[in-house]
Order: structure tokens, then sequence, then C-alpha cells
């Protein structure tokens, strides 16, 4: 049985602060992949990163960065500078026949 | 383009009417999803079409029915919904089904209320 958890529920910070969101896994593949959704208020959920098991390089994309530990089940998500538009609910997911998310963390960024 | 779909954005349907809600994508992909969200809480499976073939259902109720009249469309039929049914529900599509890498793109959604 796979499973994710989000360990925090909420995150509130004011604007330009940096936030990290926590992701843990469990899985006994060995190949496996995670990913990163977005769900604003429109509802729609935006696809953000897919990382692979034997890719362990942090992985950067403007102010999204990622920290993939192997060795301790994470797969951690840092928005630095934060945006007012970065407002929404992050998902975290774990890939094998079908998509195990977590319960999601919502993050609210005040003005 | 990473595009899907959805029609209706909003529908609000008594418990004794039929109705359809639509999802549409033209990024070639074989495989196709539906998933039912409720308020505060992570989307769950519901179906998959693979190559236009049922593959999997989630122990569904019957009163859902999907349907994949072809590879770019995706349909799911209701029929005598309860209250507790009222929830986002979400279409995703991906390039290829099971192979555990695939990536699913997601819809913005059907905001059902059932009444």
């Amino acid at each position: 049985a796979q499973k994710v958890t989000q360990a925090q529920t909420e995150i509130s910070v004011v604007e330009k602060e940096d936030v990290t969101l926590d992701c843990v896994y469990e899985t006994r593949d060995t190949t496996y992949y995670l990913f990163w959704y977005k769900q604003p208020p429109s509802g729609e959920l935006v696809f953000l990163i897919r990382r692979n098991s034997f890719d362990e390089q942090n992985e950067i994309s403007g102010r999204y960065s990622w920290n993939f530990q192997k060795s301790t089940s994470s797969f951690n998500f840092t928005i630095t500078a934060s945006q007012v538009v970065d407002s929404a609910v992050y998902f975290c997911a774990l890939n094998d026949y079908k998509l195990s998310f977590g319960a999601g963390t919502t993050v609210t960024v005040r003005a | 383009d990473t595009e899907v779909t959805q029609t209706p954005k909003h529908l609000v349907m008594g418990m004794t009417n039929k109705k359809s809600l639509k999802c549409e994508q033209h990024m070639g992909h074989r495989a196709m999803y539906w998933y039912k969200q409720k308020a505060k809480k992570p989307p769950e499976l519901m179906f998959v079409y693979s190559y236009e073939k049922l593959s999997i259902n989630e122990s569904v109720p019957s009163r859902f029915s999907p349907e994949c009249p072809n590879s770019s469309l995706l349909n799911l039929h209701l029929h005598a919904l309860q209250p507790e049914d009222s929830a986002l529900y979400l279409c995703a599509s991906s390039q290829e089904p099971g192979t555990g890498q695939e990536t699913q793109y997601f819809g913005p959604g059907t905001r059902l209320l059932v009444l």
C-alpha cells in the first residue's frame, strides 16, 4: 500500500516570505514517481513537477524548488519570495497504478 | 498545449434528474480519468479509461455511468444522485496509462450540487 503524508494542514505567510511544504511518502516499490500539483480557488489542478525515484537531484524552476531525499522518503517543496498568487492548496502525490494524493496543504499569502 | 476542457462549469440537479458531464482533450492522450473531490479533501479516483476501454472502476455506485465515445471525449452520466454526491468532478488525461510515470493533466472541473 502506498501513502503520502502532508503533515501541514495550513500555512499562512506574508508576501515575500519563503514557505516550505513537507511531503513524506511510503512505498515498497523501487521505481516510483512523485508529483506536486497546485489547486487555486478556481479548482483546476495544475501540474508543477514530476520526479522519478532514481533522480535525487534537486530542481529549481523560478521561485519554486524541490528537495527529494530518498533516504528520508521526503519530497519537499519551497516557494521563495512568496506572492499572493501563490495562495492555493498544494498536493503531493505518488503514482503507482493510480495517483495517491496527500491531504494537501493550504497556503495563504497575505499582502 | 496541455488543455483539458470540461462542461458545464456548474451544475445543479435534483435527485430525480439525469444529467451528463463532458470532458475533452486534444493532446492525443490515451488515458482519461474521472475524479471526485469533496471540499477540503484530495481528489478521489472514480474511473480510468485506457485506449477507450474502462480499465479501473473504484467501486463507484451505478448512479454514475462513464462513457468514452472516442479517444478525445469522456462523459459521466448522472442519474438519481444523492445530496452527498455534491462535489467538484475533475477530469484528467495522460499520454500512456498504467506505467506510473505518466503525468495527469486536469481540467477545471464541474461543481455539482444535488438538491
